[in-house]
Parts: structure tokens; C-alpha cells; sequence
């Protein structure tokens, strides 16, 4: 089964400032179709998932252009440009290239 | 518009099932797969297997094999996923969502299943 560890699992943020999250997998996830199935969820609390960016890199409808996502094969990276404070919640990373595999989440506080 | 609408919450006893349903809104549910997640409190998201009732195509975590069924009724279109055997371990916010080839794009607002005796 694909592992993946996400860095750090908490992250203090100040607001305006950028933030980053690291999500390596146990594995390359470059699908037979030649993409790669990495997405990225925030979660506030006492909501459901929400997805930010799919395919890496690709930001979903909506989502603020301060996201970004990226990387290639095993690692791959969460970009925040400047935090502000809706941004508070946990992030996770999630594999879609075998089944479905979520990383451990990234809670960001201020 | 589209939505994913769950059940209401659950308190089950150790060694009872439970079916969660998921009725979506705003297209047709052959048209994806329906994954469910779930969520134990305090922890991470646990993703336990998906259906596609367009090719009949269904896998489970290897985690939940044997004690998990997930269906979807195309006439009504609604997703169910059933879970046997429960234990206090089971405790859990369970979540359906829509996936859209290797992601989930939109998410139902969750159902808590409680099991204590």
C-alpha cells in the first residue's frame, strides 16, 4: 500500500506570511495514464473536507489564487503565499494513483 | 447545484451494522464513483472504498474487507455503505464524496455512527 507522510503535522502561521506543507510518498504515484493523482484537502473544524488543488497542481473553482500546489513523483509540496486567518485548519494530502490513501494532516494554526 | 446528502447519526451497540446512505443532487449518480471516508474523533481522514455503478467496478481498503458493503440504488440515486461487526473502534464521522478520476471534488456533510453499549 502507498504511505504518505506529510511535514510538519503542526504548522504555526503568522498572518501574511507564507506556509508550506510537505507530502512524501512511500512510492512514485506517475499512474499508468501517465498523471499523477495528488490532491490536497483542507479541513476546518466542524466541516467536511474540502478539496484545495487536484493532479498536483490544479486549483479547484473558488479557491484562492494564494494556494499552490506542486512537486513530481514522490514529493510534493502545499504553498500558502500569505496566511490568512480562514486559513486555520488541518491539510491533508491524498493519493488517488492505487485506491485511496490520505496522508497523517497538517494543522495550521496562528 | 450539486450535492451529496447523508443520514442522520447513529448510536449502535458492539456486534451491530449500520447503513449509511448518501443521496446525491445535481447529476446523475452513474455518471462517478462514490467514495467513502471516514473520520474517528480527534484523527485523520481513513478512506474505506468507492463504488462505480456505471461499470460495477467496487474496491475496498483492505482494512474494511469482509466487514463493508457499498451499493447505490441508480433509481433513486443514492449510495449506501453498510459496516458490520461493530466495535467502540468504529466511532466515527462517516463521509461520502464524489470521485472524479483519482480525487473527491465534492463531499457529503458527514454522518456520526456511535457505538457504546
Amino acid at each position: 500500500d502507498i504511505v504518505l507522510t506529510q511535514s510538519p503535522l503542526s504548522l504555526p502561521v503568522t498572518l501574511g506570511q507564507p506556509a508550506s506543507i510537505s507530502c512524501r510518498s512511500s512510492q512514485s504515484l506517475v499512474h499508468s495514464d501517465g498523471n499523477i493523482y495528488l490532491s490536497w484537502f483542507q479541513q476546518r473544524p466542524g466541516q467536511s473536507p474540502r478539496r484545495l488543488i487536484y493532479k498536483v497542481s490544479n486549483r479547484d473553482s473558488g479557491v484562492p489564487d494564494r494556494f499552490s500546489g506542486s512537486g513530481s513523483g514522490t514529493d510534493f509540496t502545499l504553498k500558502i503565499s500569505r496566511v490568512e486567518a480562514e486559513d486555520v485548519g488541518v491539510y491533508y494530502c491524498m493519493q488517488g494513483t492505487d485506491g485511496r490513501t490520505f496522508g497523517q494532516g497538517t494543522k495550521v494554526e496562528i | 447545484q450539486i450535492q451529496l446528502v447523508q443520514s442522520g447519526p447513529e448510536v449502535k451497540q458492539p456486534g451491530a451494522s449500520v447503513k449509511v446512505s448518501c443521496k446525491v443532487f445535481g447529476y446523475t449518480i452513474i455518471s462517478y464513483a462514490v467514495t467513502w471516508v471516514r473520520q474517528a474523533p480527534g484523527q485523520g481522514l481513513e478512506w474505506m472504498g468507492w463504488m462505480n455503478s456505471n461499470d460495477g467496478n467496487i474496491r475496498y481498503a483492505q482494512k474494511f474487507q469482509g466487514r463493508v458493503t457499498v451499493t447505490t440504488d441508480t433509481f433513486t440515486n443514492t449510495a449506501y455503505m453498510e459496516l458490520r461487526s461493530l466495535t467502540s473502534d468504529d466511532t466515527a464521522v462517516y463521509y461520502c464524496a464524489r470521485d472524479v478520476i483519482g480525487s473527491e471534488d465534492y463531499w457529503g456533510q458527514g454522518t456520526l455512527v456511535t457505538v457504546s453499549s
